[in-house]
């Protein structure tokens, strides 16, 4: 079975501080994804990665960085937090790029920027 | 561009009523798949089905049943004889050769009362 797994299910920062979310996932996947849920919106996806060290942005990437410096593992990093960043964060992958590939998705993290 | 429409926000039934989640999308490429996603109170999006543009067979797995038809753009998701443990938001998404990326509906919110 694929495994993805988020390192926090629940986040509180402050506004202003710098926020790392990571992603590890266990399947030897090439593709990782950010995304992120709010309530009427459907998941948007931030960023996306198809290989080691490269990133590409999704529909909503400003605030948020990557990293991808294994293949195991992705991080979303945001600069510096603000309250409008309040969401659940979900990290996906899949094996390889190409439409017909179905993602599998982690627990999801719930941040709170206050 | 590609479009996920989930008109149904909210649906409530009762224990053992059938229940159809509807999913109607837009895009302009010939090749595309379709999925469906089940996120419990829990949070993980667990997939349940994927299905390609050139099959429209409709397909059946337990209690789950799909609907595909290019003729309407539609891809419903039927469950027969619902349980409690079916609640849950349903999400619906297209991937489509142009867009690289899977693009989720607003997700339906199914609450199965006992």
């Amino acid at each position: 079975d694929v495994k993805v797994t988020q390192s926090s299910r629940y986040l509180v920062k402050r506004t202003g501080e710098k926020v790392f979310l990571e992603c590890v996932q266990d399947m030897d996947h090439e593709n990782m994804f950010w995304y992120r849920q709010d309530p009427g919106l459907g998941l948007r996806l931030i960023y996306f990665s198809y290989d080691v060290k490269m990133k590409e942005k999704g529909d909503i990437p400003e605030g948020y960085s990557v990293s991808r410096e294994k293949k195991e593992r992705f991080s979303l990093i945001l600069e510096s937090a603000s309250t409008n960043q309040t969401s659940m964060y979900l990290c996906a992958s899949s094996k390889r790029a190409g439409a017909s590939e179905t993602q599998y998705f982690g627990p999801g993290t719930r941040l709170l920027v206050l | 561009a590609q479009k996920v429409t989930q008109a149904q926000t909210e649906i409530s039934v009762v224990e053992k009523e059938d229940v159809t989640l509807d999913c109607v999308y837009e895009t302009r490429d010939t090749t595309y798949y379709l999925f469906w996603y089940k996120q419990p109170p829990s949070g993980e999006l667990v997939f349940l089905i994927r299905r390609n543009s050139f099959d429209e067979q409709n397909e059946i797995s337990g209690r789950y049943s799909w609907n595909f038809q290019k003729s309407t753009s539609s891809f419903n998701f039927t469950i027969t004889a619902s349980q409690v443990v079916d609640s849950a938001v349903y999400f619906c998404a297209l991937d489509s050769g142009s867009a690289r990326q899977l693009t989720f509906g607003s997700g339906t919110q199914l609450t199965v009362l006992p």
